[in-house]
């Protein structure tokens, strides 16, 4: 089992609708989960964090988190064209020897958001 | 603020040759962490220093090395370059090391060993 899960997608909508794309992870120690956007040939760019249970909203985006179910997902709100690109979950393990951090990283969602 | 930013943005390298990546953190950051981006791994973490100290190991060989300096500038050393070293190598930086702080990326160094 993969330590963070992601469809490949493509995920392909239409412009104005709603995008969901969705995370999930094996380890139930993780503290902290981040969502990244990276465009083609670009690298990662912080999109959101979120810490505990339930949702996080920041303009378009909303975060959404389920330690229960070891999930994380996100929403864009009235898709553009421009955000076409991969999504990136990202999970923070923070149970390490010796202190630290380690980004795990799925291995993204492609978004095509379609005219 | 200035961003991550990372030296050089391309290069070209041979099989056995070595190379140095070099990384500077947003002003103020202390934690430099290092991945390596491929189309078939993905991003995969490489090591994490803070404070001129490694934090944290990624699953690659001894062959990838890397140091913090005191103003928290990292490099990064590949020595006897493979085919399968060519990449896209991803720097990122933090304010601290608690597991909410925020990570932000450079522009990455791409690698390309013929």
């Amino acid at each position: 089992q993969k330590e963070v899960e992601q469809n490949s997608g493509p995920l392909s909508v239409p412009e104005g609708a709603i995008a969901s794309l969705n995370c999930t992870y094996s380890d139930r120690g993780s503290q902290s989960f981040f969502w990244y956007r990276q465009y083609s040939g670009k690298s990662p760019e912080l999109i959101m964090s979120i810490y505990s249970n339930g949702d996080k909203e920041d303009g378009r985006f909303t975060a959404q988190l389920n330690k229960a179910s070891q999930y994380v997902s996100l929403l864009i709100r009235d898709s553009q064209p421009s955000d076409s690109a991969t999504y990136l979950c990202a999970v923070n393990s923070a149970r390490l020897t010796g202190g630290g951090n380690k980004l795990t990283f799925g291995t993204g969602t492609q978004l095509k958001v379609e005219l | 603020k200035a961003g991550v930013t990372q030296t050089p943005r391309y290069l070209i390298k041979t099989r056995g040759q070595q190379v140095t990546l070099s990384c500077s953190p947003i002003s103020g950051h202390r934690s430099v962490s290092w991945y390596q981006q491929t189309p078939g791994q993905g991003l995969q973490f490489l090591f994490e220093y803070f404070s001129e100290t490694q934090r944290n190991k990624g699953n690659f060989p001894g062959r990838f090395s890397g140091r913090q300096f005191s103003n928290s500038r990292s490099e990064m050393n590949v020595s006897t370059l493979e085919l399968g070293d060519s990449a896209l190598y991803l720097c990122a930086s933090r304010h601290g090391t608690g597991p909410h702080n925020e990570q932000f990326f450079g522009p990455g160094t791409r690698l390309t060993v013929l």
